[in-house]
């Protein structure tokens, strides 16, 4: 089966511009994350979704940033103005909710964003 | 809030070594899962484990889970050339998974 599919899978902007980036999850997967990962750290949640349902979007600097899962499977992530501190790699993951791989995370390749 | 710590942070190896990466939560943990990370590429998934003192192995990888749940830790034995990259522990508390800021392994041959 497809994995988790994002793009771009980079994008370089200047400052104070907006980004958009795109994830389309594993076919069935109603569970879908969007993290952000610095260098040399581990990935950071920013949202997450059951369904097209945003049920913990607690750290998602909502100044700036916005997320959609329209119809509840692709889902897009915007920042609006960009800083040069969001220079990261945004990662988006899926799970579905039962059987054996219960829990278990999905992880696309990543967008990597440079602010300049 | 929930914090999980990793250590050490880098792990330097010699090829056919063994090691071990420790995981530690501030808070009791529901289960706690290891992912990996190839230089340039993204997590993958490699175990769970939900019950207090629970050990499980793949193949050269032992995971334990601490009997307190806000521990774990990942022994590899007999360490190869395709073991380089970063191990994340992520600890679940309700719906909120948590990673760790991971262990990144080199191997010297």
């Amino acid at each position: 089966e497809a994995g988790v599919v994002q793009s771009p899978r980079y994008k370089i902007i200047e400052k104070k511009q907006p980004v958009a980036f795109w994830c389309n999850p594993i076919s069935g997967h109603n569970t879908l994350y969007w993290y952000l990962q610095n260098l040399g750290q581990g990935p950071e949640l920013l949202i997450r979704y059951e369904n097209e349902e945003a049920v913990d979007d607690s750290q998602l600097p909502k100044d700036r940033f916005s997320a959609e899962r329209l119809k509840g499977v692709d889902s897009t992530l915007k920042i609006q103005p960009a800083e040069l501190g969001d220079s990261a790699v945004y990662l988006c993951a899926s799970s579905s909710p039962g059987g054996p791989t219960h829990n278990e995370q999905f992880f696309g390749p990543g967008t990597r964003l440079t602010v300049l | 809030g929930q914090q999980v710590m990793q250590i050490p942070q880098y792990q330097h190896v010699q090829e056919g070594e063994d090691f071990t990466t420790y995981c530690n939560s501030s808070t009791t943990l529901s289960n706690i899962q290891w992912y990996k990370q190839r230089p340039g590429g993204h997590p993958v998934f490699l175990i769970q484990l939900v019950k207090s003192g629970e050990v499980k192995k793949q193949k050269r990888l032992t995971f334990q889970f601490g009997e307190a749940k806000k521990n774990s830790s990942l022994h590899i034995t007999a360490t190869q050339t395709t073991d380089v990259g970063t191990y994340f522990c992520a600890g679940r508390n309700d719906y909120k998974l948590s990673f760790g800021a991971g262990t990144t392994v080199t191997v010297r041959a």
